[in-house]
């Protein structure tokens, strides 16, 4: 079955530590997202990538960083410097990214808590 | 720039209720509007989608109408089932906005037996 999966399920930072999380898709599609969810709040973009070796800053880009190596994968690195990472993340693609028509899919998503 | 308003939840309903949850929007082009159900622990997953005016989509017993006039996309259902608790998001992606889809802030729903 084609789909996205999110790794870890639940992930513990400390303070200072930089922490990765794995966004993988075997959809084939060309776009792929991170977002944050917070309790009670709808979705806040994070960053995208439309292509391979592209990718843009959302809304919330500061204190994270991303690489787009190949079409399946789109890692979420959140640093030291997000100063209040705890939240739900959420990773989905979409088959192309300039047509507004085409929804995305969604993993499951991975809950960061700080230790 | 483009929004997405949703009714506050959460909502509270007994089994085979009517359900409704509203939402309006705020565009600058002709958006493409979705409805996505997000269940505990879960990502978000596409529940229908609208792509032009007077356009309805359905699916598993949900309606929504993309209402050019009112510009608006409300969710409803007949007959509600406890299976059916979980979170809402009304969206909408619009070409003048770029490729980016902006979510509403969800409305919790929770139907008792």
């Amino acid at each position: 079955d084609g789909g996205i999966t999110q790794s870890p399920k639940y992930l513990f930072r400390k303070e200072g530590q930089n922490v990765t999380l794995s966004c993988e898709q075997n959809l084939n599609h060309d776009a792929m997202y991170w977002y944050r969810q917070d309790p009670g709040q709808g979705l806040r973009l994070i960053y995208y990538s439309q292509i391979v070796n592209d990718f843009q800053k959302g809304d919330i880009a500061e204190g994270y960083s991303v690489s787009r190596e190949k079409k399946e994968s789109f890692p979420l690195t959140v640093t030291s410097a997000q100063k209040n990472p705890t939240a739900f993340y959420l990773c989905a693609s979409s088959m192309e990214a300039v047509y507004s028509n085409q929804p995305q899919h969604f993993g499951d998503g991975t809950r960061l808590s700080i230790l | 720039g483009n929004s997405v308003t949703q009714m506050e939840g959460p909502v509270t309903l007994s089994e085979e209720a009517f359900l409704t949850i509203n939402c309006t929007y705020t565009a600058t082009g002709y958006p493409s509007l979705f409805w996505y159900v997000q269940y505990p622990g879960e990502g978000l997953q596409l529940l229908l989608k609208a792509t032009k005016a007077d356009d309805k989509g359905s699916n598993k017993g949900f309606e929504a109408t993309y209402r050019k006039e009112t510009t608006s996309f409300h969710l409803e259902k007949g007959s509600v089932q406890v299976s059916d608790s979980a979170v809402y998001f009304c969206a909408l992606s619009d070409q003048t906005g770029g490729f980016k889809t902006i979510f509403g802030a969800g409305t919790r729903l929770f139907v008792k037996a």
